[in-house]
């Protein structure tokens, strides 16, 4: 089993609605988050990054981390066409214990339909 | 652009050639990390610089796989007597110092025949 499971998709979604997308994890020793969105053929670009639990909201898009339930959660308002990319969780322990090496999750892709 | 670069964008070899990819860090970032992407897959941890220091490797890396960074600055990994499965995007991060965010260059695409 991954140590980080998010569900591959597509999510298909129409122009202005909400995307949710969510991703769990097995190492209790997590505690820095990361969201990051990858067009196709390009590099991952950073969107948002919590530490430990609790929501973080940067313009339409809202990233919460539970970490009791080992689950996290990305929302992005407002959705646009150019939304539409594959979105990746990525996760680290303790900088002493992992020197801040990331474990991704598959990726879910998402399709914001004009 | 002040942001991570890599070079080449896209390489195509023959099984069994070297190849070389060149990682060029973020201005300050001393964190500096080599990872694998596959196709419907994230990224996967290779390789850990701390400045100059490989602080880290993964057990995905083998003997024929080498990184340095020199003095601290830009970063080199070479695959020695490729294989069709070394097939894959090969993405460099950095970070800066007393963070943990990563920030992902554009990757080099290999492809071996």
């Amino acid at each position: 089993q991954k140590e980080v499971e998010q569900d591959p998709g597509p999510l298909s979604v129409p122009e202005g609605a909400i995307v949710s997308l969510n991703c769990t994890y097995s190492n209790s020793a997590f505690q820095y988050f990361m969201w990051y969105r990858q067009y196709s053929r390009k590099g991952p670009e950073l969107l948002m990054y919590t530490y430990s639990s609790g929501n973080k909201e940067d313009g339409r898009f809202t990233a919460q981390v539970d970490k009791s339930s080992k689950y996290i959660s990305l929302f992005i308002r407002d959705s646009q066409p150019s939304d539409s990319a594959t979105y990746l969780c990525a996760m680290s322990g303790p900088p002493t214990d992992s020197w801040g090496k990331l474990q991704f999750g598959a990726g879910t892709q998402v399709v914001v339909t004009p | 652009d002040t942001g991570v670069s890599q070079n080449p964008r896209h390489k195509i070899t023959k099984r069994g050639q070297n190849v070389t990819f060149r990682c060029d860090p973020i201005s300050e970032h001393n964190r500096l990390y080599w990872y694998r992407q596959t196709l419907g897959q994230g990224p996967e941890f290779l390789t850990y610089f701390q400045n100059e220091a490989q602080l880290e490797k993964s057990r995905l890396l083998s003997d024929r796989f080498s990184a340095e960074r020199p003095k601290g600055s830009f970063s080199t990994l070479e695959i020695q007597r490729t294989e069709q499965g070394d097939s894959a995007m090969y993405l460099c991060a950095t970070g800066p110092p007393n963070q943990e965010t990563q920030y992902f260059g554009p990757g080099t695409r290999l492809l071996v025949l």
